[in-house]
């Protein structure tokens, strides 16, 4: 079965501190992995992939997710929040033709 | 590259009624996708089209709502009569093999 767990519901840092975000996933075969991010009144954009290259991946704003097959997880991370960063974050799985994705999280940045 | 168009953004009615949502993936992508997001989750799969034929509509209330998606371009997305629960922001999503890419998404009231 196919499954993407987000494990906080709500993040919240101040501003210039890193950033994590959880994501475990449940997979019968190796997944396609992705992050999205959907500001307020927004659809959804690719943040960054992750499809069976390097296990670290880099995206768009200086985010980065790092793939662990033994520990079923891609988090996501930044070294340093930007007020602008403030969304809501999702974690997606791709396998057998089909998307599945998590509940999301909220990150909250604090000036 | 002009990315995935939907209209209309916004849509109030009033239960039993009627309405109807139009989606533009982008140029030659073949897969096409409805997703429903009720506020604070998760895009949930309505219905995937690969070029024109269904590939999976099985969470689309088919009493309720249909799609289609003719001459494998453009896709249209129907609800009638409508219930106080869809609710939701309706988005469309277009792919490239694993590449997924969102509209901006319809949000309908129903009153």
């Amino acid at each position: 079965a196919q499954s993407v767990t987000q494990l906080d519901s709500h993040v919240s840092v101040s501003e210039g501190t890193p950033v994590l975000l959880r994501c475990n996933y449940s997979s019968s075969y190796s997944p396609s992995l992705f992050w999205y991010v959907q500001h307020p009144n927004k659809g959804l954009q690719l943040l960054l992939k992750y499809t069976s290259a390097a296990t670290l991946v880099k995206g768009i704003n200086g985010f980065e997710a790092e793939f662990k097959k033994s520990e079923t997880s891609f988090h996501l991370t930044k070294p340093s929040a930007h007020m602008s960063d403030a969304a809501e974050y999702f974690c997606a799985l791709y396998n057998f033709n089909k998307f599945y994705f998590g509940s999301g999280t909220k990150l909250n940045v604090k000036p | 590259e002009a990315g995935v168009a939907q209209s209309p953004r916004y849509k109030i009615i009033e239960k039993r009624q009627s309405v109807a949502f139009w989606c533009n993936p982008i140029s030659g992508h073949a897969t096409l996708y409805w997703y429903q997001q009720i506020l604070g989750q998760g895009p949930k799969l309505l219905i995937q089209f690969q070029n024109n034929g269904v590939v999976d509509d099985s969470q689309l209330p088919k009493d309720r709502f249909s799609a289609e998606r003719l001459k494998g371009v453009d896709s249209t997305l129907k609800i009638q009569p409508a219930k106080l629960e869809d609710s939701a922001v309706y988005l469309c999503a277009s792919s490239f093999l694993e590449s997924q890419y969102f509209g901006p998404g319809t949000r309908l009231l129903v009153l």
